[in-house]
């Protein structure tokens, strides 16, 4: 079936301008989480969306960054005024939750380039 | 809250060589253990998974057990192939009743190039 799906996979902008990622999760997958990767750098948590708990915002580097999720399909996250340091490819993933226990899904990222 | 710990790198083998990857976790309950994959250029990938204590992982010959006595997942594979050479991460996923339910905390990641 398909797998977790981002867009734009590839987006170049200008320092202080926003930016709006997008990720289509497997469909049933009730959670959701955002990862940020440096080059060269290991995976930053940003955040997590459970079904219809509050989600863990708890890795936001600051408050240029938010994400929405509707329900459990499509999620969104945006980064306002982006500085060169958010230059980064942006991970999704999605998973079922069985058991009480999840399995990640990875997309592709997106990969965002800030001149 | 949890932690993953990955063996330093960058690990440089020769085609063949046995490879182990070593991974120690720190987490309340028994949570979710994870290998993922990254090739060159691409996204990240499952590799194995364990949910339980003395489960192994296992696929494309790499293994892993989750061993609770020692909080470790290391990877293993008897035999590397060129092909093998990626990054590798360790991750662990808080199980219900946690306090960190659901959450991924991956560990630093471990380069592999191996060499013909």
């Amino acid at each position: 079936g398909a797998g977790v799906s981002q867009s734009p996979s590839n987006k170049v902008t200008e320092k202080g301008k926003d930016v709006e990622l997008r990720c289509d999760p497997i469909s049933g997958h009730t959670a959701l989480y955002w990862y940020r990767q440096r080059l060269g750098q290991g995976l930053e948590f940003l955040i997590y969306f459970q079904g219809n708990s509050a989600p863990d915002k708890s890795g936001l580097p600051s408050d240029r960054f938010s994400a929405e999720r509707t329900g459990e399909s499509v999620s969104t996250l945006t980064i306002q005024r982006t500085q060169q340091e958010d230059s980064a490819v942006y991970l999704c993933a999605s998973s079922l939750v069985r058991g009480g226990r999840v399995f990640p899904d990875f997309g592709p990222g997106t990969r965002l380039l800030v001149l | 809250g949890d932690s993953v710990t990955q063996m330093e790198g960058p690990v440089t083998l020769s085609e063949e060589a046995f490879l182990t990857i070593n991974c120690t976790y720190t987490a309340t309950g028994y949570p979710s253990l994870f290998w993922y994959v990254q090739y060159p250029g691409e996204g990240l990938q499952l590799l194995l998974k364990a949910t339980k204590a003395d489960d192994k992982g296992s696929n494309k010959g790499f293994e892993a057990t989750y061993r609770k006595e020692t909080t470790s997942f290391h990877l293993e594979k008897g035999s590397v192939q060129v092909s093998d050479s990626a990054v590798y991460f360790c991750a662990l996923a808080g199980n219900a009743g946690g306090t960190s339910y659901g959450k991924l905390t991956f560990g630093q990641g471990t380069i592999l190039t191996v060499h013909p």
